[in-house]
């Protein structure tokens, strides 16, 4: 069962605009943790945020903030001001009990100047 | 800090061969994670070790892969026989207990099996 979901494959945004890119996730455990990880072209993976899942309020990480609806199961990373560089594919992943990652398949996003 | 560190970041090698794949964990940090990324199936954990434990395998694909801490400043993965579906990019992350529990990745290894 698909435990991460990213229901968008491609995304496009103008620059200086906002985007938000959706997540849902699947869990019984009452303590889990959210991230949003960033892999531009070169390959590698940037850590970006992080949600608890007893975090009352909403992560932010400057230009970064994630729209925590526990209810709902989503957990959708808002980027401010979207930059050139932002263009990136963009991983959602649950903190499973031990500790692993369980990863969505991603998003790939195009800011355009 | 110098962050996570991969060798080799690239390695090309021909079916049959013996591959290993190496990391070095941030300094302090006491667990360390193996995935595998490819376009078909997405990134994937092979494998995690606690203080140079090994806590769950049950990502390792078969018998040919194995992997090692000896120590908490390395860890090897290492593929022998390797086969063309072997190829992919594989991942060493690390991470500190505690707060947060980031996973914090290195650059990763490509990997291609002719």
């Amino acid at each position: 069962a698909q435990k991460i979901t990213q229901t968008q494959p491609g995304m496009f945004v103008q620059e200086k605009e906002a985007v938000t890119l959706d997540c849902t996730y699947d869990t019984s455990d009452p303590s889990y943790g959210l991230f949003w990880y960033k892999q531009p072209s070169s390959g590698e993976m940037i850590f970006l945020i992080y949600q608890g899942s007893y975090d009352q309020q909403n992560a932010t990480e400057g230009r970064y903030s994630l729209n925590f609806q526990k209810a709902r199961k989503s957990a959708n990373l808002v980027i401010s001001a979207s930059q050139l560089g932002d263009s990136a594919m963009y991983f959602c992943a649950m903190r499973e009990e031990g500790g692993k990652l369980i990863f969505g398949q991603g998003t790939e996003l195009s800011v355009k100047p | 800090d110098a962050g996570v560190i991969q060798s080799p970041r690239h390695e090309v090698t021909e079916m049959g061969q013996e591959v290993t794949l190496r990391c070095k964990p941030i300094s302090g940090h006491n667990s360390l994670f193996w995935y595998r990324q490819t376009m078909m199936r997405g990134l994937e954990l092979l494998i995690y070790f606690n203080n140079n434990v090994p806590i769950d395998d049950s990502g390792m694909p078969e018998d040919r892969f194995s992997a090692k801490m000896p120590n908490a400043s390395f860890s090897t993965l290492k593929i022998q026989p390797s086969e063309p579906r072997d190829s992919a990019v594989y991942f060493c992350a690390t991470r500190e207990e505690g707060f947060q529990e980031t996973q914090y990745f290195g650059p990763g290894t490509r990997l291609l099996v002719l």
